[in-house]
């Protein structure tokens, strides 16, 4: 079993729409948590941190559920430039080595 | 503001043959990283520097060397290279080890005929 799985996808969304992308991961020693985007051919940058409570930043909110050890990521009102793969992020007892990717759920909002 | 630099960008090789990827990163940032991306499998890494002086295997060490030159560079060496190692490889940065903000380069495509 892979330490982080994710639904490869491709979502094909309308402009407007709402999108939810879960992730799981098997460690559960794991301490943080992450969504990073990335856009065709392009480096990953950073999106945003899950925290345990929950968070929020503009159209994307981010969840975690440490006891079924999963974390989500929610677009609002889906724009084209949303269109990227998103790509969940473990750390492992926050070491530099134990940073484990997903292998990104793709998103494709059409117009 | 050039963040993370990598070279080439591109580049083909035959099997057996060596090549050296560069990365330099100017924002002072302490650990250094060296992914390698495939299809449905996601980033994994190779091998990182948590500092200056240290180099630690990652998960896919088997085939790579590399150098923490100083604290601006972290080098990615493939001494006789495999088809498996067709890849994209990203050199990322992060101001301290464990980091969530990591910062990559823009990548290299290499081919390994």
């Amino acid at each position: 079993r892979k330490e982080v799985e994710q639904d490869p996808g491709p979502f094909n969304v309308p402009e407007g729409a709402t999108v939810a992308f879960n992730c799981t991961y098997s460690n559960s020693a794991s301490q943080s948590f992450f969504w990073y985007r990335q856009d065709c051919r392009k480096e990953p940058k950073l999106l945003m941190s899950v925290y345990s409570s929950g968070n929020e930043d503009g159209r994307f909110t981010a969840q975690l559920n440490r006891a079924s050890q999963y974390i989500s990521l929610l677009i609002r009102d889906s724009k084209l430039s949303d269109s990227a793969t998103y790509l969940c992020v473990v750390n492992i007892n926050n070491q530099g080595g134990k940073l484990i990717f997903g292998q990104g759920t793709e998103l494709s909002v059409k117009p | 503001n050039a963040g993370v630099t990598q070279t080439p960008k591109f580049q083909v090789l035959k099997t057996g043959q060596s090549m050296t990827l560069q990365c330099a990163q100017d924002m002072n940032h302490n650990s250094m990283y060296w992914y390698r991306q495939d299809p449905g499998m996601g980033l994994r890494l190779i091998y990182y520097s948590a500092s200056e002086g240290t180099t630690d295997k990652g998960e896919v060490p088997n085939g790579y060397n590399v150098s923490r030159l100083n604290k601006r560079e972290f080098s990615l060496r493939l001494e006789s290279a495999a088809p498996s190692q067709t890849s994209v490889y990203f050199c990322a940065s992060s101001e301290v080890e464990g980091s969530e903000k990591l910062f990559f380069g823009s990548g290299t495509q290499l081919s390994v005929l």
